[in-house]
Order: structure tokens, then sequence, then C-alpha cells
């Protein structure tokens, strides 16, 4: 079975532009999170998308969106670009059935830098 | 608000030796969950435990969740290089709820 892709692994973008980052999760999988990790916050839960609904939502602006499609790939949007949103965006998918539904599939990672 | 705390923040120890990482909160936890990520990669999963004082090994590692599945602790048998890479506990307090994680252990291990 594939794992979890994300697309582009790398990406320099300029303060105010805006951005998005996609995720195909592992076949099968209909819930996909988004994490920011950076040196300083660590792993911050940015949301969850099941079915195409958001289904939890962490503490992050309105700048930060996302959207699940009926195939279950995702994408996330950051719009207006700070300097501080420099960072290692990634996705996690799961199953949804028993304690299966807690166990995070990680994507390798988008890493965004803001200039 | 739901925090897992690890502890310690940063272990760097020759090989061969033994430690433990522990994974703290004040909230009960319908599972837990390890993780390993090294540079440049995402985490990868380790173990899920989910019965208060359930113990899983892998290898070298055995996992311990608390009995009143609040903690968790991750204890390396023999260090090895390759043991290398910042581990993560994560916990839910159900299938539906958002995955806490913690702020992770940095581990190095000397040749």
């Amino acid at each position: 079975k594939a794992g979890v892709t994300q697309t582009p692994r790398y990406l320099i973008k300029t303060r105010g532009q805006q951005v998005t980052l996609s995720c195909s999760p592992i076949s099968g999988h209909r819930s996909v999170s988004w994490y920011q990790q950076t040196p300083g916050q660590g792993l911050q839960f940015l949301f969850e998308y099941f079915s195409e609904t958001q289904r939890n939502k962490g503490n992050f602006p309105g700048r930060f969106s996302g959207r699940q499609f009926s195939n279950s790939r995702s994408e996330m949007n950051v719009s207006t670009l700070e300097l501080g949103d420099s960072a290692l965006y990634l996705c996690a998918s799961s199953s949804t059935s028993g304690t299966a539904s807690y166990e995070q599939y990680f994507g390798p990672g988008t890493r965004l830098t803001v200039t | 608000t739901q925090l897992l705390e690890q502890s310690p923040q940063f272990l760097s120890i020759q090989e061969g030796e033994n430690l433990t990482v522990y994974c703290n909160s004040s909230s009960v936890f319908s599972s837990l969950q390890w993780y390993r990520q090294e540079p440049g990669e995402g985490p990868v999963l380790l173990v899920t435990v989910v019965t208060g004082g359930e113990v899983k090994k892998l290898k070298r590692l055995t996992f311990q969740f608390g009995d009143a599945r609040k903690d968790s602790s991750l204890h390396i048998t023999a260090a090895q290089p390759g043991d290398t890479g910042l581990y993560l506990c994560a916990g839910a307090r159900s299938s539906a709820s958002k995955i806490i994680f913690g702020s992770g252990t940095r581990l190095s291990i000397r040749p």
C-alpha cells in the first residue's frame, strides 16, 4: 500500500503571498490531519478533515484553511504569508476503525520557507 | 487544555546504555501512541497502547501505559546510534477528538 504523499516537498514564498499544499492519504483512509512543526513550538495541530468535513480545528488564525475532496485527498491553504509561517507542514491520514483511528500515518512533509 | 508533557527534552547518552523517556498528562486518554521522527521526514508510528497498565515490547523498546491512562513511558535497552531521533508521544480522548502531541524528546546516541 502506498504511503501518504505530499506535494511539493519544498517551497519558497515571499511574505504576503499565498500557498497551497497538497496531501494524498493512504488508500482507504478517510481522515486527514494537518500539522505545523517548528523548532520552537513543536508539532502543532492545524485541522482534521473527515468525509470532506472539518471535524477538528487547532488554534491557528483564519489565514490557514483546508479542504478535503471526495477521494479523501486534501489541500491546505495559507494566505498572506508571514515570516513566522516558515515551517515543516505535515499531513497525516488515519483509518476510522477502532483503535486504528488514533494512529496517524505521516507524509514526508512540505518545507515552507517565507522570505 | 489537554497537555502532554515529555521529559527529558534532550538526552545524549553513550551506545549501550539504557534510557527512559516519560510522557505525562493530567487528562485521561483513550489511547496513546509513540512516534519516532528523523530529520527531514515525517514521524513514524512505533506503538499504540490502549489499556491501563499495558506493556508492549518492540525489540529493545518497551512501552508502558499508566494504570490511570494519564501517562506513558518508553524504555530503550542497550541504545544504538540508529535509535537517534525525536520521540513523540500522542494521545486522544476519543476517536473523534483531535490528537494531542507531546513536545518531544530529542535523543542522541554517541557511538
